[in-house]
């Protein structure tokens, strides 16, 4: 299985600041049509995961643009250029390239 | 708007069975691929299952190999997961997810609000 190890654990930012969130895969996520399978989720307290950031770079549908996502090959990164309160929750990468699908660990976000 | 529906968890003693559905609205659901992700209590995500849109191929973790089943009936727009032989370590929030594609083993751009399923004697 593909195992996808999220830093850092945690993540404490003032609003309005930057903020920056690594993903790592134990296998390349490029598949022969060019593009990586790693996608961002975000879990806000008491709801379920909404999509983010699907194919390493493409923000979803309604995904504000201070969320961006970067990265090919086994290194990939999830940057909020100012973070709002309303970004708080925790944070998920996931590769979709390899069955089994598999998550990382989580990245969890909250307001300094 | 989308809506995924989950229903069906409880509480059932190791061992025992339980069939969660998940009905879907405000998508044609025949061209989608769908799935099942699970979540322990303060855990993280797990995906344990996926179908295409055609019902055809069906996908699973190891861990629940064998012992869940995934359907689907297009015209009711309603998913399943037939869920035998529980353990304790079943003991989660089960949520039915929509695919971005309709592959059966692909990532999940909607999510229901899952339901709890809880293993224990």
């Amino acid at each position: 299985d593909i195992v996808m190890t999220q830093t850092p654990l945690s993540l404490s930012v003032t609003p309005g600041q930057p903020a920056s969130i690594s993903c790592k895969s134990s296998e390349s996520l490029v598949h022969s049509d060019g593009k990586s399978y790693l996608y961002w989720y975000l879990q806000k307290p008491g709801q379920p995961p909404q999509l983010l950031i699907r194919e390493a770079t493409n923000r979803f549908s309604g995904v504000p643009d201070r969320f961006s996502g970067s990265g090919s090959g086994r290194d990939f990164t999830l940057k909020i250029s100012r973070l709002e309160a309303e970004d708080v929750g925790v944070y998920y990468c996931m590769q979709s390239f390899q069955r089994p699908l598999t998550f990382g660990g989580g990245t969890k976000v909250d307001i300094k | 708007d989308v809506q995924l529906l989950e229903s069906g968890g409880g509480l059932v003693q190791p061992g025992g069975s339980l069939r969660l559905s998940c009905a879907a609205s405000g998508v044609t659901f025949s061209i989608d691929g769908m799935g099942w992700v699970r979540q322990p209590s303060g855990g993280g995500l797990e995906w344990i299952s996926g179908i295409n849109n055609n019902g055809n191929k069906a996908y699973y973790a190891d861990s629940v190999k064998g012992r869940f089943t995934i359907s689907r009936d297009n015209s009711m727009k309603t998913l399943y997961l037939q869920m035998n032989s529980l353990r304790a370590e079943d003991t989660a929030l089960y949520y039915c997810v929509r695919q971005v594609t309709a592959s059966g083993d692909d990532a999940s751009d909607v999510w229901g609000q899952g339901t709890m399923v809880t293993v224990s004697s």
